[in-house]
């Protein structure tokens, strides 16, 4: 069946620690984002992708990084830059860039810091 | 900026009942979609439903179905015959046309009532 993978589920990192968390997609999309959950709040878009080899800073990208290198795959580094990294993070992907595609989503990750 | 507000954290219903989740939103666009997704305990995000601005026509599917007000830009979700299933946080979302960013409300939780 086609859909998102996200991985690992819980995720933990130690202070200074940089974390990987992955998102892998089978579904032939061309755009894929990363969005943070915080308790009372909605999601926040972090990077987002339309294309390999190109991403772009959402909302709230300090303390990230992310990679296209592949169109199946968008990695999201949380480094030791970030200073709050407690959340749940979700993957989604869209086909193409227009704005009534329907987001699908991963189940997400969520990362606590020890 | 583009915001989504959910006015109300937290609303209640007894099984086979109807209720209405509020949302409101803020835009200088005339193009733009809206929408709302489901996110039950295990965490994974589902589409409901989606309006596109351009349409006066209210969205349905099924028992859900949305009275969108573009010149009051409001958005609300009626759930009719609540079901104990549909217990879970509801967001909604923005998305201006050829836009790159879901802008999401903070959410609201719905529990179903036997």
């Amino acid at each position: 069946d086609g859909g998102i993978t996200q991985s690992p589920k819980y995720l933990f990192r130690k202070e200074g620690q940089n974390v990987t968390l992955s998102c892998e997609q089978n579904l032939n999309h061309d755009a894929m984002y990363w969005y943070r959950q915080d308790p009372g709040q909605g999601l926040r878009l972090i990077y987002y992708s339309h294309i390999v080899n190109d991403f772009q800073k959402g909302d709230i990208a300090e303390g990230y990084s992310v990679s296209r290198e592949k169109k199946e795959s968008f990695p999201l580094t949380v480094t030791s830059a970030q200073k709050n990294p407690t959340a749940f993070y979700l993957c989604a992907s869209t086909l193409g860039e227009s704005a009534g595609e329907k987001l699908f989503f991963g189940s997400g990750t969520q990362l606590s810091v020890l | 900026a583009q915001t989504v507000t959910q006015s109300q954290p937290e609303m209640s219903v007894q099984e086979a009942e109807t209720v209405t989740l509020s949302c409101t939103y803020d835009t200088s666009e005339s193009d733009y979609y809206l929408f709302w997704y489901k996110q039950p305990p295990s965490r994974q995000m589902i589409l409901v439903i989606r309006q596109e601005a351009y349409k006066q026509q209210n969205a349905t599917e099924n028992r859900f179905s949305v009275n969108f007000q573009k010149a009051a830009k409001s958005f609300s979700l009626k759930i009719s015959d609540s079901q104990l299933g549909d217990a879970a946080m509801y967001f909604c979302a923005y998305r201006r046309e050829a836009g790159n960013k879901l802008v999401f409300g903070a959410g609201t939780i719905l529990r179903v009532k036997s």
